[in-house]
């Protein structure tokens, strides 16, 4: 009932091999993004999704690919994992960010070694 | 790319003390102020969104208020307690379409019993 759950929550990966995230919601919510969060950058949006098929990049978008094939899953790739990609990923759905606040997933620690 | 500032970055206080941070935004093109507080080891979790010039949200002993002509916003704590130890983030909506937020980079509060 947790409304928004992130899979796997720890990954271990070598360098130079694809990673696939996977954020997956149950509120209908028209809005996904993922997020990393690293020290000294706090939150850094990599990608988000407006809708189906509807992505766009962010600040932080080199190396990721995102897909989003139906409403409640959204899937962040790491295309050829670097140790720069280590970090804590983060989801979080929307209904309307003018109005209510992100739910945020529990996160991925990722490491890439 | 839409710069969130927050001050101070960490800050050390007393049980019972009041503290209040400082969150300072682009005034132009303003859409939302989020806040949130972010607890070790779990997710962030908003505490309000505000969108209007003198907007004041009250939680408990936090409350919030936003001046959206100069750029800033505060978040203010009453009487500090040792579970009100978290980073609290401030965001700014990017862009009203998609609803995107960029986020500063938190202030770290602790609070001493």
């Amino acid at each position: 009932d947790a409304g928004i759950t992130q899979s796997p929550r720890h990954k271990v990966t070598e360098t130079g091999t694809p990673v696939t995230l996977r954020c997956h919601q149950t509120e209908n919510h028209r809005y996904m993004y993922w997020y990393r969060q690293d020290p000294g950058h706090g939150l850094r949006l990599i990608h988000y999704s407006y809708g189906v098929k509807d992505t766009d990049k962010g600040e932080v978008s080199d190396g990721y690919s995102v897909s989003r094939s139906k409403t409640e899953d959204f899937l962040l790739t790491l295309e050829s994992a670097t140790s720069s990609q280590t970090s804590v990923y983060f989801c979080a759905i929307s209904e309307s960010s003018l109005y209510y606040g992100y739910t945020f997933g529990s996160g991925t620690r990722l490491t890439v070694v | 790319i839409l710069n969130v500032e927050q001050s101070p970055q960490s800050l050390h206080v007393q049980e019972g003390d009041s503290t209040n941070f400082t969150c300072s935004f682009p005034s132009s093109n303003f859409y939302a102020l989020h806040w949130y507080r972010w607890e070790t080891a779990k997710s962030p979790e908003a505490l309000f969104v505000m969108t209007l010039n003198g907007d004041e949200k009250k939680k408990g002993r936090i409350s919030a208020t936003l001046n959206t002509k100069e750029g800033y916003s505060y978040l203010y704590i009453k009487g500090s307690q040792p579970e009100d130890s978290a980073t609290y983030l401030c965001a700014s909506v990017g862009s009203g379409n998609t609803g995107k937020l960029i986020f500063g980079q938190g202030t770290t509060l602790q609070v001493k019993p």
